[in-house]
């Protein structure tokens, strides 16, 4: 089993919709949760973490754990254009080692 | 001046040479990371160093070889690479290993095993 798994789309989503990205993981002792943005030719840019349980909002980008399900996902609202990117979900696990997923790439139609 | 710079950007070799990627980070952290970023694959953690100790070093073969000098410094030797390992290679740092802190990344350097 990989360790952090997304689908790797791409996912298309109109403008103004909702983009929704999911992530699983296999450690369970993971205790940090990133979601980075990846534009082509550019290194990886943090736009989420949570550590806890629940929903973390911040401006049009909403973080979802679920730690007894393994489950981590990222919600976009009002998607933009500018938002097609490639997200990646890392997950920081009980050895202390911040693991990627291959990332999801997200295409917004206008 | 950005947080976590890396040079050169673009890196061109032959599969005889012997070329260095440098890594400096201006935050204060402690904690700095080398990973490869391959087409159609995760990102892969190859190195991590933490308090200038290397604490992980995720079997990545001899031809690549990582220096951290001091906290704020990190080098990848290369020596006689294969046309496979031609990549994006990242480097990332973090305030420590077991703090909840994210990882910052620098621009990267894309090279290209001829």
């Amino acid at each position: 089993q990989k360790e952090v798994e997304q689908n790797s789309g791409p996912l298309s989503v109109p403008e103004g919709a909702i983009a929704s990205l999911n992530c699983t993981y296999s450690d369970r002792g993971s205790q940090s949760f990133f979601w980075y943005r990846q534009y082509s030719g550019k290194s990886p840019e943090l736009i989420m973490f949570i550590y806890s349980n629940g929903d973390k909002e911040d401006g049009r980008f909403t973080a979802q754990l679920n730690k007894a399900s393994q489950y981590v996902s990222l919600l976009i609202r009002d998607s933009q254009p500018s938002d097609s990117a490639t997200y990646l979900c890392a997950v920081m696990n009980r050895d202390d080692k911040i693991i990627f997923g291959k990332g999801t790439r997200l295409h917004i139609l206008p | 001046e950005t947080g976590v710079t890396q040079t050169p950007r673009h890196l061109v070799m032959g599969m005889t040479n012997k070329k260095s990627l440098k890594c400096e980070q201006h935050l204060g952290h402690n904690a700095m990371y080398w990973y490869k970023q391959s087409a159609k694959k995760p990102l892969e953690l190859m190195f991590v160093y933490n308090f200038k100790e290397q604490t992980e070093n995720n079997s990545v073969p001899s031809r690549f070889s990582p220096e951290c000098p001091n906290s704020s410094h990190l080098f990848l030797h290369l020596h006689t690479l294969q046309p496979e390992d031609s990549a994006l290679y990242l480097c990332a740092s973090s305030q420590g290993l077991g703090a909840r802190t994210e990882a910052f990344f620098g621009q990267g350097t894309r090279l290209t095993v001829v």
